[in-house]
């Protein structure tokens, strides 16, 4: 049974330039949530995908999007990319939401 | 939206002590109250969680305790060992899924 998985585990992007990460889901979750992390503060919800909808979002601009496939993967994706975009980005998935969630490894994203 | 508090920021004690970590949270439609442990440079773990209808929950030496009145759920670690020395996070969560995490809390486990 896989756990959460998340591609690629390190990028290097410059400002201006966009960037797509991707996240599969643990077998049987159908909910994915996306978080930002930067170093040595706790991880910040930028958004929840349910059905291929975006159900919840926290308090990022419109830069970060994504989606969800038919077959629970989800990508964020970041446009624009800021020097400050530079973090930790971390996929969690559970059995809908407010439920317990599982976290993949992590994308660390170096903006420069 | 949600405020999360986490205290102390950091915590030192000796192998064997106990360790507690309170978090503090804003929003009273949060029904789910998860702590997880981070290592570094790895993802964070779901170590105990505890819904609101429960007011207590253990697992070995982890336990969690919760006062929805007050707004306030505590981690407490028992006959601690290096091994639990990690970033620990409080994340309350409502029905619709938002997650927000508190600051974290570093414990350090002295041999």
């Amino acid at each position: 049974d896989a756990g959460v998985t998340q591609s690629p585990t390190h990028l290097i992007k410059t400002r201006g330039q966009q960037v797509t990460l991707r996240c599969s889901p643990k077998s049987g979750h159908d909910t994915v949530s996306w978080y930002q992390q930067a170093l040595g503060q706790g991880p910040q919800f930028i958004f929840q995908y349910y059905e291929e909808e975006e159900r919840q979002r926290g308090n990022f601009p419109d830069r970060f999007s994504g989606h969800q496939f038919p077959n629970y993967s989800s990508e964020l994706n970041v446009n624009a990319l800021l020097l400050g975009d530079s973090a930790l980005y971390l996929c969690a998935s559970s059995l809908g939401s407010g439920e317990t969630q599982y976290f993949g490894p992590g994308t660390r994203l170096l903006v420069l | 939206g949600e405020n999360v508090e986490q205290h102390p920021s950091t915590l030192s004690v000796q192998e064997g002590d106990s360790a507690v970590i309170k978090c503090t949270y804003s929003d009273s439609a949060s029904n789910y109250f998860p702590w997880y442990k981070q290592e570094l440079g790895k993802r964070p773990q779901l170590i105990i969680d505890i819904r609101s209808n429960v007011g207590e929950k253990k697992d070995q030496r982890i336990a969690v305790t919760l006062n929805k009145t007050a707004k306030h759920f505590s981690l407490h670690i028992t006959e601690t060992q290096p091994e639990d020395s990690a970033v620990y996070f409080c994340a309350p969560n409502t029905n619709a899924g938002k997650s927000t995490f508190g600051d974290g809390t570093t414990l350090t486990v002295k041999p």
